[in-house]
């Protein structure tokens, strides 16, 4: 089946400071992935849509300019926290469709725990 | 816009026993998609069933079926024969039937299983 693969799992960083989240499609190609973030037993909320080759669309409230994503190629989306803060502590997790799948499910990937002191 | 509601926040149910897990969506869409996905406490989410809204039949898989009620806009999930690692956070979810549209997600439901 189609898998997702997000790396770190987990990273602490320190105020100020910026971090990178990879997103990869292993064995499709994705030319739409999807960021989302959750706090402590919260849902999942929708940061922004990344297209291969296009700028990303963001959610209304979400700083363009503070979540940078870039989506490069075909397989590898990124998530770059600008500037971290602690109140940007929070899970954040990928998901992939395919170009054939819209009506299949989305693959997510195991998510990011960052935490900034 | 569309917006998915889950009703219980927490639900509690002794091994064995079945459970139904409540959502329910608006949307504006004619064709959308409806979907479950469990998250245990290491954070993954897994995907469970999926249904369409042209779809006649409720979904099954396994031991998960989908109670799908199209003009009441619910879409409930049924566990039977519940076990102790069914004990997770479970999302009811939506999306529309085009090509890159995201999965809207309900608050979800937290599901302890005790022996």
């Amino acid at each position: 089946g189609a898998v997702v693969s997000q790396h770190p799992s987990w990273v602490i960083c320190k105020s100020g400071t910026s971090v990178k989240i990879e997103c990869r499609s292993l064995d499709f190609q994705a030319t739409t992935m999807f960021w989302y973030r959750q706090f402590p037993k919260q849902s999942l909320m929708l940061m922004a849509t990344s297209n291969e080759g296009s700028k990303a669309t963001y959610e209304q409230g979400v700083e363009k300019d503070k979540f940078l994503i870039n989506h490069a190629s075909l397989t590898l989306s990124t998530l770059t926290v600008t500037s971290a803060h602690p109140e940007d502590s929070s899970f954040y997790i990928c998901s992939a469709a395919a170009r054939d799948l819209h009506r299949s499910p989305l693959h997510f990937g195991n998510g990011t725990r960052l935490t900034v002191t | 816009a569309q917006k998915i509601t889950q009703t219980q926040p927490g639900m509690f149910v002794q091994e064995k026993e079945a459970v139904t897990l409540d959502c329910t969506y608006d949307t504006s869409d004619q064709s959308y998609g409806l979907f479950w996905y469990k998250q245990p406490s290491s954070g993954e989410m897994i995907f469970l069933i999926y249904q369409g809204s042209y779809d006649e039949q409720n979904a099954t898989e396994g031991r998960y079926s989908l109670n799908f009620q199209k003009a009441r806009k619910s879409a409930n999930l049924v566990i039977s024969a519940s076990q102790l690692g069914d004990s997770a956070m479970y999302f009811c979810a939506m999306r529309g039937d085009q090509a890159g549209t995201a999965l809207i997600f309900g608050k979800g439901t937290t599901l302890s299983v005790s022996s």
